[in-house]
């Protein structure tokens, strides 16, 4: 099992420029979601998906869209990156929306800077 | 306790020493609170939690307190290891099922 990965490890984009963090996990999980953390504040959702073919926003999605056309794999994609979403994002996966958060991994994060 | 600026409360313990990690919760009407470890360069790590309708839960060598008249938790590592050296932060889960996280405290292990 390699658990939750994410690629790639570190990113640099130049304002505008659009990419897509790879998110994926190998443990049947339904649930997925995305998170950014910034300095000074905490984890922030972004967009979660409760199993293939369905999301929804988190607390902070503008800016980002997301896809699940698989139940492995959940992308977060940046259109037109901005300096703002700088930050260190991480995906985390659990096996339902109700598992309990002591069942929900997180991946080892992609860190972005928009210059 | 939990930092709102831009340089995370640092603990500096020495090995073998107990440590003591506080959070300051900021919604009465939470009711599920989490203790996470994120060590550098990973993604945060369940540690413990705890429900409202409790003041103290122990895991192993771990154990977290509630005192929800300050709206205050705290989790205690006993026996401090290198290995437990990393950022703490809690979460708290309203009736909403929002979950907020803090920004956490930097544990440094003394050798």
């Amino acid at each position: 099992n390699a658990g939750v990965t994410q690629t790639p490890k570190f990113q640099v984009l130049k304002t505008g420029q659009s990419m897509t963090l790879q998110c994926a996990q190998d443990m049947n999980h339904e649930y997925m979601s995305w998170y950014r953390q910034d300095p000074g504040m905490g984890l922030r959702l972004i967009h979660y998906s409760v199993g293939a073919g369905i999301t929804d926003q988190g607390e902070v999605p503008n800016g980002y869209n997301v896809s699940r056309s698989t139940t492995e794999d959940f992308p977060l994609r940046l259109l037109s990156a901005a300096p703002s979403q700088t930050s260190v994002y991480f995906c985390a996966s659990s096996y339902d929306r109700l598992a309990g958060y002591n069942e929900q991994f997180f991946g080892p994060g992609t860190r972005l800077t928009v210059l | 306790g939990e930092s709102v600026g831009l340089h995370l409360p640092t603990l500096s313990v020495q090995e073998g020493d107990n440590s003591i990690i506080n959070c300051a919760y900021s919604n009465s009407a939470s009711d599920y609170f989490i203790w996470y470890k994120q060590e550098s360069g990973k993604g945060p790590q369940f540690i413990i939690d705890i429900r409202s309708n409790m003041d103290k839960r122990q895991g192993q060598r771990v154990t977290v307190l509630l005192n929800k008249t300050v709206k205050h938790l705290s989790l205690q590592i006993a026996a401090t290891q290198p290995g437990d050296s990393a950022v703490y932060f809690c979460a708290e889960n309203d009736p909403n099922e929002k979950l907020t996280f803090g920004t956490g405290t930097r544990l440094t292990i003394i050798p």
